[in-house]
């Protein structure tokens, strides 16, 4: 079982449609999470923090954190072409400072 | 403010040969980080630092891979006798602190050895 796991895609939304993207991760002591998004050939930008179960809003994204489930999601609300990217899944597993991160998953906003 | 810089950006390298890749991060962030990315492996750790030691090493691949930092600044990530499987974009992270801060990323320095 990887430590964290995504779906690959691609994921395949109308503009002005929510994305939802889902993280699985193995680890329960994992304490922080951790959403990245990364544009072909570029480097990953952060995007999303999460400590604490429930959700957490920053404009047109929430995460949402289940610890008992180990399970991670960025929702993307009114997506624009311009969100079409990978979006990875980061975990820092114990009280270590390493992140590990899922695959990623491909997400395609379509005009 | 300035984010976290890598140089060069690009490196091509003969099999066989020695490469150092440099990596400075945000001003006043005291951990930092080396990933390396590859198709077929994803986005994987190679080792942390916070300031100039390294508590945790266990992503580097072989011992042909060191890093060190100096002046809590600074970080060289050293590859010896580089392989074609060491080819991948080797991506420096920095953080305020190590243990779950938010870790910011430069643009990368991508690796190719013939």
């Amino acid at each position: 079982q990887k430590e964290v796991e995504q779906n690959s895609g691609p994921l395949s939304v109308p503009e002005g449609a929510i994305a939802s993207l889902n993280c699985t991760y193995s680890d329960r002591v994992s304490q922080s999470f951790f959403w990245y998004r990364q544009y072909s050939g570029k480097s990953p930008e952060l995007i999303m923090s999460i400590y604490s179960n429930g959700d957490k809003e920053d404009g047109r994204f929430t995460a949402q954190l289940n610890k008992a489930s180990q399970y991670v999601s960025l929702l993307i609300r009114d997506s624009q072409p311009s969100d079409s990217a990978t979006y990875l899944c980061a975990v820092n597993p114990g009280n270590t400072g390493k992140l590990i991160f899922g695959q990623g998953t491909t997400l395609q906003v379509k005009p | 403010g300035a984010g976290v810089s890598q140089s060069p950006s690009n490196k091509v390298t003969e099999k066989g040969k020695d490469v150092e890749l440099r990596c400075d991060p945000i001003s006043g962030h005291t951990a930092l980080y080396w990933y390396r990315q590859s198709l077929g492996q994803g986005l994987e750790f190679l080792i942390y630092f916070q300031g100039n030691s390294a508590p945790d090493k266990s992503g580097l691949p072989s011992d042909r891979f060191s890093a060190e930092r100096t002046g809590g600044s600074v970080s060289t990530l050293t590859i010896q006798r580089t392989q074609q499987e060491d080819s991948a974009v080797y991506l420096c992270a920095s953080s305020l602190a190590a243990r779950g801060n938010e870790q910011f990323f430069g643009p990368g320095t991508r690796l190719t050895v013939l």
